[in-house]
């Protein structure tokens, strides 16, 4: 069974102070990692994909980068708008398309 | 572009009741996929539709049933509720069976009282 592991629970940050948030995966054969935003109350709402070890991808503050294990969100300087839930998602390399979903990171950034 | 629209927001349910969620999907998206989020227990899949066929199930009692009509737009229903069944559920669409991730709604919060 594919198993997603997301740390830390929680994440306190103060505006300008970068940092990490760490997916570790374990899954049988990867289609693709999904990066998530949620916003309290919303839907998960998507960032990034990223299909093989060493692919990187970036959106403003955001960088998601894929070894075969784990996958990293660097949050680079931080706003407090950056305030949210991150979760991380596998999708495996099969006939089931399902999304595997992590418990997620809650970031919080003060000004 | 319109989202993924869901309705209703918000709903609330006595135990033994049961209740229909509607889910709209983007235009032109045929896969559509449901979720149940709680806070003990994450995002976890419930079904999956392409085509008007579901394709995979997730690990929930037969009390929780979908379909998928040809239009794309597709509804889940649970039956004989149950006080668990409080969450919110998520619907999330996407071109070809999920191959490029899915697009989220907004979600129903269900309340069963």
């Amino acid at each position: 069974e594919d198993q997603v592991t997301q740390s830390p629970e929680a994440l306190r940050l103060q505006e300008g102070e970068s940092s990490s948030l760490n997916c570790s995966y374990t899954v049988s054969g990867l289609r693709g990692l999904f990066w998530y935003r949620q916003d309290p109350g919303k839907g998960p709402e998507f960032l990034f994909t990223l299909y093989s070890a060493g692919e990187e991808k970036e959106k403003e503050r955001l960088k998601a980068t894929l070894t075969k294990k784990e996958s990293f969100l660097h949050i680079t300087a931080p706003k407090p708008e950056d305030s949210a839930t991150y979760l991380c998602a596998v999708q495996a390399n099969s006939n089931d398309y399902k999304l595997s979903f992590g418990a997620g990171t809650t970031v919080t950034v003060r000004a | 572009k319109a989202g993924v629209t869901q309705t209703p927001r918000y709903l609330i349910k006595t135990r033994g009741q049961q209740v229909t969620l509607s889910c709209s999907p983007i235009s032109g998206h045929r896969s559509v996929s449901w979720y149940q989020q709680t806070p003990g227990q994450g995002l976890q899949f419930l079904f999956e539709y392409f085509s008007e066929t579901q394709r995979n199930k997730g690990n929930f009692p037969g009390r929780f049933s979908g379909r998928q009509f040809s239009n794309s737009r597709s509804e889940m229903n649970v039956s004989t509720l149950e006080l668990g069944d409080s969450a919110l559920y998520l619907c999330a669409s996407s071109l070809v069976k999920g191959t490029y991730g899915y697009t989220f709604g907004s979600g129903t919060r269900l309340t069963v009282v």
